[in-house]
Formats: structure tokens, C-alpha cells, sequence
């Protein structure tokens, strides 16, 4: 079974500049997250999709972050303009909409805010 | 709100040592917990979970047992090896309140050496 498949896995910028990370999941997964990880800290939930609906995005800083999953398959996550504070591992994940069912990770895509 | 509190780390143990990795949580409802892994340039893998009190998950020798009365899940290994040098994350998942996202703590880096 194909895994999450997140690209790129690396990206440098320099503030200000705009970027984009995709992200598919396993198939037939409705549900999927953005997480943030800072370096030193455990990964920060940005956005919940279900299906391509919005479930939480309380944590999503929207006046510089947006994400989208139109199809309710893969989705992409932006952040324009970025800053320094944005660098960090973008993780995707996702699951299986019912409760209490695992969540799989990709490998993420590290940015570097110059 | 829900949190996560793991032991800082990092922590260096010689091969065949006794492993403990605190964590305490912070629940409004019914959590579910998980042990999460990172290996060096890996994605988040799943180790270990447990859905309800006085479970205990085990999986690749370690262990975690849920402690309701202490709200504790502290992982446990017997007898470390240099392929589990890698970094664990305490995490919770409310699934009484819907299908929740994981909370995770900081995270504890382990090395193992020969």
C-alpha cells in the first residue's frame, strides 16, 4: 500500500516569497491534516479536512496560510508571504474517517525562511 | 483544553539499557493514546497505542500502559539496541469529542551507542 506522498521534500525562500506544498494521501482516506513542526517541538495541527470540507482550522494563521483539498483527494497547502517564523516541517497525514483509527504520516517538506 | 507532557530529553543509553520515557496528559474527555516514532529522516511512525484504562500497547519491544488514575503513558524497553536511536512523541486523541486531531508533546531524542 502506497504511503503519504508529500513533495517537495525540501524548499528555501527568502521572506516575503510565496510557496506551495502538495500532498496526497492513501487511498480512500477521508480525512487529512497539516501539521507544523518546528524544530525542537512536537507537530502543531494548521488543518483538518474531511472529505474537502474544513473541519478545524482554528490553528491555521489564514492571513498568511491557506490549504485546499477541492476533489477530496490530494491537497495543497500555501503560505504567502512567508516569514522566518514559518520555517519548519510541514507534515501531512491522514486516516480513515471513522473513530479511533490511526493517522499515517509522509515524510514531510522542510522549509527554510531566509 | 487537551495537552501533552513528555520527559525533555535528549537521553543517551548504552546498548542493552533500560528504557523510560515519561509522558502525562491533560484530557477534558476520554482520550485514546499513542506512542509516535521519528528515525532520522523518516516520516512519523506509529509505535504503540492504547484506547482505554489499564490497556497496554506494546509493539518492537517497547510498552506504554494507560493510567487513568495518574494520567500517565510512559514507554518502556527493556533492552535498548542502536536502531531504535530515534525520536519518540507522546501524543493524545480525544475520539469521545469526534474524530479528533493528535495532540502531540515536544517529542524526547534518543541515542543509543554501542
Amino acid at each position: 500500500e502506497a504511503g503519504v506522498a508529500q513533495s517537495p521534500r525540501y524548499k528555501i525562500i527568502e521572506k516575503r516569497q510565496s510557496v506551495a506544498f502538495w500532498c496526497n494521501p492513501i487511498s480512500g482516506h477521508a480525512t487529512l491534516y497539516w501539521y507544523q513542526q518546528i524544530l525542537g517541538q512536537g507537530p502543531k495541527l494548521l488543518i483538518q479536512f474531511q472529505n474537502n470540507g474544513v473541519v478545524d482550522d482554528s490553528q491555521l494563521p489564514k492571513d498568511r496560510f491557506s490549504a485546499e483539498r477541492l476533489k477530496g483527494v490530494d491537497s495543497t497547502l500555501k503560505i504567502q508571504p512567508a516569514k522566518l517564523e514559518d520555517s519548519a516541517v510541514y507534515l501531512c497525514a491522514s486516516s480513515l474517517a471513522d473513530l479511533s483509527t490511526e493517522a499515517f504520516f509522509g515524510q514531510g517538506t522542510r522549509l527554510t525562511v531566509v | 483544553g487537551n495537552s501533552v507532557t513528555q520527559m525533555e530529553g535528549p537521553v543517551t543509553l548504552s546498548e542493552e539499557a533500560f528504557l523510560t520515557i515519561n509522558c502525562t496528559y491533560t484530557a477534558t474527555g476520554y482520550p485514546s493514546l499513542f506512542w509516535y516514532v521519528q528515525y532520522p529522516g523518516e516520516g512519523l511512525q506509529l509505535l504503540l497505542k492504547a484506547t482505554k484504562a489499564d490497556d497496554k500497547g506494546s509493539n518492537k519491544g517497547f510498552e506504554a500502559t494507560y493510567r487513568k488514575e495518574t494520567t500517565s503513558f510512559h514507554l518502556e524497553k527493556g533492552s535498548v539496541q542502536v536502531s531504535d536511536s530515534a525520536v519518540y512523541f507522546c501524543a493524545l486523541s480525544d475520539f469521545t469529542s469526534g474524530n479528533t486531531p493528535l495532540v502531540f508533546g515536544k517529542g524526547t531524542r534518543l541515542s543509543v551507542i554501542a
